[in-house]
């Protein structure tokens, strides 16, 4: 079975630090995989999705970027963070195909900004 | 564009009882997808259940349906018999196929079982 592995659980940063969260899904091969961001009591929103290695799209202008290494690894990060960066970032994966597929979500990572 | 809308930040309900989540959406696109998921205070996102737009009958998984009304734009999740287990974070989610990789979230209801 497929299993999505996200890391860490929770993350303090000063601001201006660098970022580096890491997403790895176990158990397929060629998934689709996004990075959301939840401010707290909010829904979803999409950061990033990339439907194959080397190939990120970018939803939301931000001082945020995405990298897919390899087939089954998203990488979230940033140079410089900034204290709007705070909130709930959750990895998920789904198939390609058929659009009826849903997304599965990791645990997420809470990131708080001092 | 698309866009989810759930009216109720809040609901309550007794346990054993069922209770009723809104979802409304809006899309120009005919072929489209629903998704509810379950977000407990722990934070991880579970799927619950899927309705396409093409699909003749409300979709049901266990305890949860999906009162699916196609002309009003409404798919509803109703949760039978709840439990102090189903407090938690509801979103309807849509997935239309012209963004075929993308899902777009409503704000969410916070379920609570009162016991």
């Amino acid at each position: 079975s497929q299993t999505i592995h996200q890391w860490p659980a929770t993350l303090v940063q000063p601001v201006g630090s660098p970022l580096s969260l890491e997403c790895t899904v176990e158990g397929t091969s060629n998934p689709n995989l996004y990075w959301y961001r939840q401010a707290a009591g909010r829904g979803l929103q999409l950061l990033f999705y990339s439907v194959g290695i080397g190939q990120i799209s970018s939803e939301v202008p931000q001082n945020l970027s995405a990298s897919r290494p390899q087939d089954r690894q998203f990488i979230l990060s940033s140079k410089k963070l900034l204290l709007s960066d705070s909130g709930f970032y959750l990895c998920a994966w789904s198939l390609g195909h058929p659009g009826n597929q849903p997304q599965h979500f990791g645990d997420g990572t809470r990131l708080s900004i001092l | 564009a698309q866009k989810i809308t759930q009216t109720q930040p809040g609901m309550f309900v007794q346990e054993k009882e069922a209770v009723t989540l809104d979802c409304t959406y809006d899309t120009s696109d005919p072929s489209y997808g629903l998704f509810w998921y379950k977000q407990p205070s722990s934070g991880e996102m579970i799927f619950l259940i899927y309705q396409g737009s093409y699909d003749q009958q409300n979709a049901t998984e266990g305890r949860y349906s999906l009162n699916f009304q196609k002309a009003r734009k409404s798919a509803n999740l109703v949760i039978s018999a709840s439990q102090l287990g189903d407090s938690a974070m509801y979103f309807c989610a849509m997935r239309t196929s012209g963004s075929a990789r993308q899902l777009t979230f409503g704000s969410g209801t916070q379920l609570t079982v009162l016991p």
